[in-house]
């Protein structure tokens, strides 16, 4: 069973368009993240989420909206698609215990905008 | 304050060699100190952690020596294997949002290649 899983894996489209990546996680935590990672492989992260809640938003373009409808579910929706979009966005999991941090990473879906 | 440097960008080793990763910090509240080994195609995992009341940590092949004085923190690879060959990421993150979330603070990265 994936522990974190996301949907599509792969994502090409054009300039100016609108599209959705799905993320699920199984793992019953209550923290999600959306990570971008660019082309020279830096990880950054854009969004976390914390029981359905919004905790940390990266100064990242209003194009950028993320929803979790439940905790299990943490999906991002991106407007106006621009070529600089174009990278593997990594949506990650967690779950605070006392001595670990451990972040989950899904597969990554790599978008590239044309 | 929030950077993360990591040295070197690329690294190649012998099978069988010690492949080292560094990495440097300034924010001396962070409080947690991972390592992520990310391989082709897949996303990161965790590797080994650890935290700034130990200077030693070791899990197999892999150990984290850790300078808190110098805020440096790195990654030793014992009898490294080909198999090990991938992108290995440092991290930093401080207890925050009433422990709500854990933002990581990731280095650039290290492109490792060990040779059979």
């Amino acid at each position: 069973d994936t522990a974190v899983s996301q949907t599509p894996k792969y994502l090409v489209t054009q300039m100016g368009n609108d599209k959705s990546i799905k993320c699920e996680q199984n793992l019953g935590h209550d923290t999600m993240y959306w990570y971008k990672q660019d082309s020279k492989k830096f990880l950054k992260i854009m969004f976390s989420y914390n029981n359905k809640e919004l905790i940390i938003n990266e100064t990242v373009p209003n194009r950028f909206s993320p929803k979790s409808p439940d905790k299990a579910h943490l999906n991002l929706h991106i407007n106006s698609l621009e070529l600089g979009d174009s990278a593997v966005y990594f949506c990650a999991s967690s779950q605070k215990k006392p001595l670990s941090n451990e972040q989950y990473f899904g597969p990554g879906t790599r978008l590239t905008v044309t | 304050q929030q950077q993360v440097k990591q040295s070197p960008q690329s690294l190649i080793v012998q099978k069988g060699g010690i492949s080292i990763i560094n990495c440097a910090y300034e924010n001396t509240a962070f409080d947690y100190f991972p390592w992520y080994q990310q391989f082709p195609g897949k996303g990161p995992a965790l590797l080994i952690a650890i935290r700034p009341d130990v200077s030693e940590k070791k899990e197999g092949r892999f150990t984290i020596s850790f300078n808190k004085s110098a805020k440096q923190f790195s990654l030793h690879i014992m009898d490294s294997q080909p198999g090990d060959s991938a992108t290995y990421f440092c991290a930093a993150s401080m207890e925050e949002y009433g422990g709500a979330t854990n933002k990581l603070i990731f280095g650039t990265g290290t492109l490792l290649a060990v040779q059979p």
